[in-house]
C-alpha cells in the first residue's frame, strides 16, 4: 500500500531557508502534493509537481522529485514567521495519501 | 474565491450517539471526498463519492459509517453509533474532475468529540 514518510519537526530562523522532506511508495502517483495546515485550520495545497518532472519554482517555494529514490522536498526561501504550520506531502491522484506532517516552527 | 464549508466546527457528543458532519463543496465540482486525522496522526482517507454513489472506501469506512448527497449542495458524513476512538478531525473535499492536476479542496475541518 502507500506509505509517505515525512521528518516530524524543522526548527528554522526567518529570513533562511526551510526544507522539508518526504518519501513515497506510489511509483504510479502522477503528481506528488504538498498542502499546508495552520493551526485550526484546514488542509491548502501549496503546490504540486507532476511526476516527469525534476523541479517546480513557485516563488519562494521550490520543490525537487528524485523520482528514482522516490524523494520529494520543498524548500521554503526566506521563511517568515507565517509559513509556522504544519506540511504534509502527499501522493496518489484520487485518495491522496498523507505523510504525518512536518511541523515547522520559524524563530525570531 | 469559492471555498469547501463545513459545519459544525466541533461536535461534541456521547458514546453510541449518532451524529452527522455536513459539507458543503464547490458549486461545479464533481467528486467528494472524507478524510480524518485522529491527533497526533496522520490524514486517512475515508471514502470517495461520484455520480451519487461511493467510488472507494478505506477499510476505516466500515458500516457504521455512511455518507450522503442529499440534494444539489449538501455532501454528509453519518456516523451511526460513536465510538471513542472515532473523535478526530473530520476533513471533507472536493473536486472538479478526477484528474491528479486538478487538486482536492479541503474544507476547514470539523473535530469530533466523543465522550
Amino acid at each position: 500500500g502507500e506509505d509517505v514518510e515525512q521528518s516530524l519537526f524543522l526548527s528554522v530562523r526567518e529570513g533562511d531557508s526551510s526544507v522539508i522532506n518526504c518519501t513515497y511508495t506510489d511509483s504510479s502517483s502522477t503528481y506528488l502534493y504538498w498542502y499546508k495546515q495552520e493551526p485550526g485550520a484546514g488542509l491548502q495545497l501549496l503546490t504540486y509537481i507532476f511526476s516527469n518532472m525534476d523541479m517546480k519554482q513557485d516563488q519562494r517555494l521550490t520543490v525537487l522529485l528524485n523520482k528514482k529514490d522516490k524523494h520529494l522536498s520543498l524548500r521554503i526561501a526566506d521563511t517568515q514567521t507565517g509559513d509556522s504550520a504544519i506540511y504534509f506531502c502527499a501522493e496518489n491522484d484520487y485518495k491522496l495519501s498523507f505523510g504525518a506532517g512536518t511541523t515547522v516552527t520559524v524563530r525570531a | 474565491e469559492p471555498e469547501v464549508t463545513q459545519t459544525p466546527s466541533h461536535q461534541v457528543t456521547q458514546m453510541g450517539q449518532e451524529v452527522i458532519l455536513r459539507c458543503v463543496p464547490i458549486s461545479n465540482h464533481l467528486y467528494f471526498y472524507w478524510y480524518r486525522q485522529i491527533l497526533g496522526q496522520k490524514v486517512e482517507f475515508l471514502v470517495s463519492f461520484y455520480n451519487n454513489e461511493i467510488s472507494e472506501k478505506s477499510e476505516i469506512f466500515d458500516d457504521q459509517f455512511s455518507v450522503e448527497r442529499p440534494d444539489g449542495s449538501n455532501f454528509t458524513l453519518k456516523i451511526r453509533s460513536t465510538k471513542l476512538e472515532d473523535s478526530a478531525m473530520y476533513f471533507c473535499a472536493s473536486r472538479m474532475t478526477s484528474g491528479g492536476q486538478d487538486t482536492q479542496y479541503f474544507g476547514p475541518g470539523t473535530r469530533l468529540t466523543v465522550l
